[in-house]
C-alpha cells in the first residue's frame, strides 16, 4: 500500500511569491495535518482537516491557508513568501481526527527554500 | 515553560549499548505519547506510542511513561549504527488533537 505522498519534493521560490504544496493521505485515512519543520526544531502544527473541514489551526499568519478535497487529498498554500518560510513542510495522515490514540503518519515532505 | 522538553543532545553511545532518551511534558491531561525517529534529511517515522503508565516493549525499543512525574522515555537496547537519528517525542493536544513535538534528541551510535 502506498504511504503518504507529497509533491513537489523540493521547491525554490523568491520572496513575495506564493506556493502550493500537495498531499495525498494513506488510502482509507480521512484526516490530513500540515506541519512546518525548521532546521533543529520539531515539527510545528499548521492545520488539520477532516472530511474537508478545518478542525484545527496552529499559530501561523493568514498567509497560510489549506483545503481538503473530496478524495481527502489536501493543498497547503502560502502567499507573500518570506525568507523565514524556508522549511520542510510535512503532511501527516490519520484515520480520523481527535482522540488521544490517533496515530499520524508523515509523508516525505516538501523542502521549500525562499530566496 | 515549553510544553515538551527533550535533551537536545547530541547523545553518543557505543554499538551494543542501551540508549536512553527522555522527554518531560507540562500538560497533566496528556493521555498518550508518540516517539518518532527522523533520519537526516528525511521525514519523521512513527516507532512507538504509549498511553498507559509503565513500560511498552517492541523489539529493541521500550517506551516508559510516568504520568505522576510527567516524563516519558525511550530505551533502545543493543544500539546499532543504523539507530543514529533524531528522536522526537510528541503528544496530542488542542481541539484537533494535533501533535505537539519536542525539539528532538540527536543520537549517534558509534561502531
Amino acid at each position: 500500500d502506498a504511504g503518504v505522498t507529497q509533491s513537489p519534493t523540493h521547491l525554490i521560490k523568491t520572496r513575495g511569491q506564493h506556493v502550493t504544496l500537495r498531499c495525498s493521505p494513506i488510502s482509507g485515512h480521512k484526516s490530513v495535518s500540515w506541519y512546518q519543520q525548521v532546521l533543529g526544531q520539531g515539527p510545528q502544527f499548521i492545520f488539520q482537516y477532516y472530511e474537508k473541514e478545518e478542525r484545527g489551526r496552529g499559530n501561523f499568519p493568514d498567509r497560510f491557508s489549506a483545503r481538503q478535497f473530496p478524495n481527502y487529498s489536501s493543498e497547503l498554500n502560502v502567499n507573500a513568501l518570506l525568507l523565514g518560510d524556508s522549511a520542510l513542510y510535512l503532511c501527516a495522515s490519520s484515520m480520523t481526527t481527535g482522540g488521544s490514540h490517533n496515530e499520524q503518519f508523515f509523508g516525505p515532505g516538501t523542502r521549500l527554500t525562499v530566496l | 515553560q515549553k510544553e515538551v522538553e527533550q535533551n537536545s543532545g547530541p547523545l553518543s553511545v557505543p554499538e551494543g549499548a542501551i540508549a536512553s532518551l527522555n522527554c518531560t511534558y507540562s500538560d497533566r491531561g496528556s493521555q498518550s505519547f508518540f516517539w518518532y525517529r527522523q533520519y537526516s534529511g528525511k521525514s519523521p517515522e512513527l516507532i512507538m506510542f504509549i498511553y498507559s503508565n509503565g513500560d511498552k516493549e517492541d523489539g529493541r525499543f521500550t517506551a516508559q511513561l510516568n504520568k505522576a512525574s510527567q516524563y516519558v522515555s525511550l530505551l533502545i537496547r543493543d544500539s546499532q549504527p543504523s539507530d543514529s537519528a533524531t528522536y522526537l517525542c510528541a503528544f496530542p493536544s488542542g481541539s484537533a488533537r494535533q501533535l505537539t513535538f519536542g525539539s528532538g534528541t540527536q543520537l549517534t551510535v558509534l561502531p
